[in-house]
């Protein structure tokens, strides 16, 4: 079935790169995408990358994708401690006719300390 | 803020009850999505509705049901409460059916 899986956990020095790293299980995803979740907060959407690009830059933020291996990272160059919460990588699947739900990784919590 | 507004912030409710959760999409989204995110069972899909249909369904309950209006807002009904349904419920929208979802801020749910 579908799965996304990811890390639970990272701890990074403020100013360091993070990576992030998740793999998914349907090779028809079209787009997959990456959240971030403050505490107490809803989900924020960073970024989001095509199936047919292999890498995605904005500001801190790269994104490279592995089709053959379903791998996706997600870089935050220059880590800030306001980069502090969970991250979660989501594919998006044709579902029982619809073309857009989202399945999510369980999430990875990064920690940076100063 | 996306633009996606949810209410109530936080219900607390007992066992056996009925409570209504309300989404405004953003201006002009047709598609309104809800999930359901628990510690054990991280953030899974419910339901999906789009100009008012019910497009797909996830993992919802027989005892969870949605419905979005002429407006465009939706409301998912959580009836029969149990104390594992308590959790954060998020409701998501998009311009159409497959577009970018973005997040409204969510309700947290307790049954006691």
């Amino acid at each position: 079935g579908e799965d996304v899986e990811q890390s639970l956990f990272l701890s990074v020095r403020e100013g360091d790169s993070s990576v992030i790293n998740c793999t998914y299980t349907d090779s028809s995803s079209t787009y997959l995408y990456w959240y971030k979740q403050e505490p107490g907060a809803g989900l924020q959407l960073l970024t989001y990358i095509f199936s047919n690009m292999d890498m995605k830059q904005d500001q801190r933020l790269t994104v490279l994708l592995n089709k053959k291996d379903k791998h996706l990272s997600l870089r935050i160059a220059d880590t800030q401690t306001g980069d502090s919460a969970i991250y979660f990588c989501a594919e998006r699947m044709n579902y029982g006719g619809s073309q857009g739900n989202l399945i999510f990784g369980k999430g990875t919590k990064l920690s940076v300390k100063p | 803020d996306s633009g996606v507004t949810q209410t109530p912030k936080h219900l607390i409710t007992a066992t056996g009850q009925r409570v209504t959760l309300r989404c405004s999409p953003r201006s002009g989204d047709l598609s309104v999505y809800w999930y359901q995110q628990s510690l054990d069972q991280g953030l899974q899909f419910l339901i999906q509705y789009y100009n008012g249909e019910e497009r797909a369904k996830g993992n919802i309950l027989e005892r969870f049901s949605a419905q979005q209006f002429p407006d465009l807002h939706s409301e998912l009904n959580l009836s029969s409460l149990e104390l594992g349904d308590s959790a954060l419920y998020f409701c998501a929208s998009s311009p159409g059916d497959g577009d970018t979802q973005y997040f409204g801020p969510g309700t947290r749910l307790t049954v006691l």
